[in-house]
């Protein structure tokens, strides 16, 4: 199984540039979420799905968007990138709700906004 | 907001030296989860405590729940330089918002 997996691996972007980063995973999850990681202060939830056709926002969604049309994929999208948005995104799954759950990470997105 | 604080932020030890980091919620958590995250990589999950006091073992890694489900340790006996990387807590306050502790990072010198 490929597990979770994200692309592009490293990207960069100018400000007011629009992108979208793919997660895509292989193991029938309900539950999707995308963080987004920076020095000295962990994971940060950005939004969540808690299956296909329902997305929320988690602590930090401002300046991203997400759709869940399969439960196989969960693009986030950079509407008009800022360089505060330079950053390390992971997308994680679980089987249901999160809750209790052990959450797998795909292996990053590097992204810088110059 | 719900902030999730771990100590230290960094620790260097010797090889063989024991080692921990403390995790401490400003609200009551449902679970608390430990993951770590080797330098490069990705957060991979160790382990979930759920019950009010709760103590797990993993090989030479401890992992306690405090009593009033506010707070966490990690402890790793006797440590190896395979231990490196940043550990992090992450807790559920009962919706579907996994909270995310700042973090610790480990360095062994051998």
């Amino acid at each position: 199984n490929a597990g979770v997996t994200q692309t592009p691996k490293f990207q960069v972007l100018k400000t007011g540039q629009s992108m979208t980063l793919q997660c895509a995973q292989d193991m029938n999850h309900e539950y999707m979420s995308w963080y987004r990681q920076d020095p000295g202060m962990g994971l940060r939830l950005i939004h969540y799905s808690v299956g296909a056709g329902i997305t929320d926002q988690g602590e930090v969604p401002n300046g991203y968007n997400v759709s869940r049309s399969t439960t196989e994929d969960f693009p986030l999208r950079l509407l008009s990138a800022a360089p505060s948005q330079t950053s390390v995104y992971f997308c994680a799954s679980s089987p249901t709700g999160g809750y209790n759950q052990p959450q797998h990470f795909g292996d990053g997105t590097r992204l810088s906004i110059l | 907001g719900q902030q999730v604080m771990q100590i230290p932020q960094y620790q260097h030890v010797q090889e063989g030296e024991d080692f921990t980091t403390y995790c401490n919620s400003s609200t009551t958590l449902s679970n608390i989860q430990w993951y770590k995250q080797r330098p490069g990589g990705h957060p991979v999950f160790l382990i979930q405590l759920v019950k009010s006091g709760e103590v797990k073992k993993q090989k030479r890694l401890t992992f306690q729940f405090g009593e009033a489900k506010k707070n966490s340790s990690l402890h790793i006996t006797a440590t190896q330089t395979t231990d490196v990387g940043t550990y992090f807590c992450a807790g559920h306050t009962g919706a579907n918002n996994l909270f995310f502790g700042t973090g610790t990072r480990l360095t062994v010198i051998p």
